[in-house]
This record gives C-alpha cells, structure tokens and sequence, in this order.
C-alpha cells in the first residue's frame, strides 16, 4: 500500500540549512511534492519533482530524489524565520498520499 | 481564476445536524480531490473526481458522508448526522490530469473548518 513518513520535528538556526527527509513505498509514483502549512493556514504547493528526475533546484530549495532507496529530501538553505511551519511530503499515483509532517523551527 | 475556493471557511454545528460544504476548483482542472485534516496529522483522502465521475472513495468514508460534482466543476461534500469526531479542516484540491494518473501540481485551497459540539 501507500505509505509516506518523515521526521515529526527540526529545529535550525537562522541563516543554516534545513534538511527535511521523507521515505515512500508507491515506486509507481509519477510525482512527488513538497507543501508547506503555516498555522491556521491552508497548503501552499513549494516545488515538486517528477519521478525520473534526481534533483530540482529553486531558488533557496533543493530536492532531491534517490528512487531506488524511495527517499526524498528537502534542502532549504539560508533558513529564515518565515519559513518555520509544517512540511509535508507526498506522493502520487492517481492521488496524492500525504506523511504527517516535519515541524521545522528557525530560531533566531 | 483565484485558485481553489472553499465555502464556508468555518463551520460550527451541533451534533447530529447535517453540513453541506462546497469548493470551486480552478476552472480548467478535470479533477478534484476532498481530503480531511486533524490536528498534528497529514492530509488523509478521502475521495476524488476525475469530471463527474468520482473515481475514489476512501474507507474513512463512512456512508454518512457523500459527495457530488453534478457537472464536472464544483463539487459538495455533505455529512449527515455529524459526530464529535468529524471535527477536522476538510480540504479541497484540483489538479488537471489524463489518463488514471495525476500528471500536473495539485493546488489546495483554504479549507472549511468544522467543529461539532
């Protein structure tokens, strides 16, 4: 079946690096995605990758995608305090499966 | 197009009343997605629309929900009788597609948050 997890909490320093990481079981899946929630919030699509890719770049974010491990990273460098919120992972087939979310905290 | 709507934004209802929520996906999407969110989880499907025809349901979907997209554009997701445990933020999405698999981005929009008393 279709699985996704990722680690529940990071917690950065302003200016680092974010590394989020997410596994997937689907290997059929044509996309995988990256949203962030802000509280109260709804979700905001960040970037995506295709599934016969192995790295996307945009801007400050950098995904990365090892296909044969099912793994799947998210790379934010210069972290700034905006961008603390929950990071979701997903992938899909058909629909999207979402993981439960890694809550990153930039401290300043 | 402003991107996926959702009405109402928030909803308090006693329970064992009915609700009725509606979205309005972007116009050229074929395909439209209700997912339900609680505190501290990840989205969780709950069934999809490729046009009219909905494809998908999720076993979360007890046979007090259903859900309609009469022509093809927006689409309502009803609860009947509703419980202390439907409160959740039910999200909608839209994405166009072809074939049986999503092959563009998925944009969500704000969500209706129910809360039952």
């Amino acid at each position: 079946g279709e699985d996704v997890e990722q680690s529940l909490f990071l917690s950065v320093r302003e200016g680092d690096s974010s590394v989020i990481n997410c596994t997937y079981t689907d290997s059929s899946s044509t996309y995988l995605y990256w949203y962030k929630q802000e509280p109260g919030a709804g979700l905001q699509l960040l970037t995506y990758i295709f599934s016969n890719m192995d790295m996307k770049q945009d801007q400050r974010l950098t995904v990365l995608l090892n296909k044969k491990d099912k793994h799947l990273s998210l790379r934010i460098a210069d972290t700034q305090t905006g961008d603390s919120a929950i990071y979701f992972c997903a992938e899909s087939t058909d629909k999207l499966v979402f993981g439960a979310g890694t809550i990153l905290r930039v401290k300043s | 197009d402003t991107g996926v709507s959702q009405n109402p934004r928030h909803k308090i209802t006693k329970r064992g009343q009915n609700v009725t929520f509606r979205c309005d996906p972007i116009s050229e999407h074929n395909r439209l997605y209700w997912y339900r969110q609680t505190l501290g989880q990840g989205p969780e499907f709950l069934t999809y629309f490729q046009n009219e025809a909905q494809l998908e349901k999720s076993r979360l979907l007890s046979d007090r929900f259903s859900a309609e997209r009469p022509k093809g554009s927006f689409s309502t997701l009803e609860i009947q009788r509703t419980e202390q445990g439907d409160s959740a933020m039910y999200l909608c999405a839209s994405s166009r597609s072809t074939g049986g698999l999503m092959n563009t981005e998925a944009f969500f929009g704000q969500g209706t948050r129910l809360t039952v008393v």
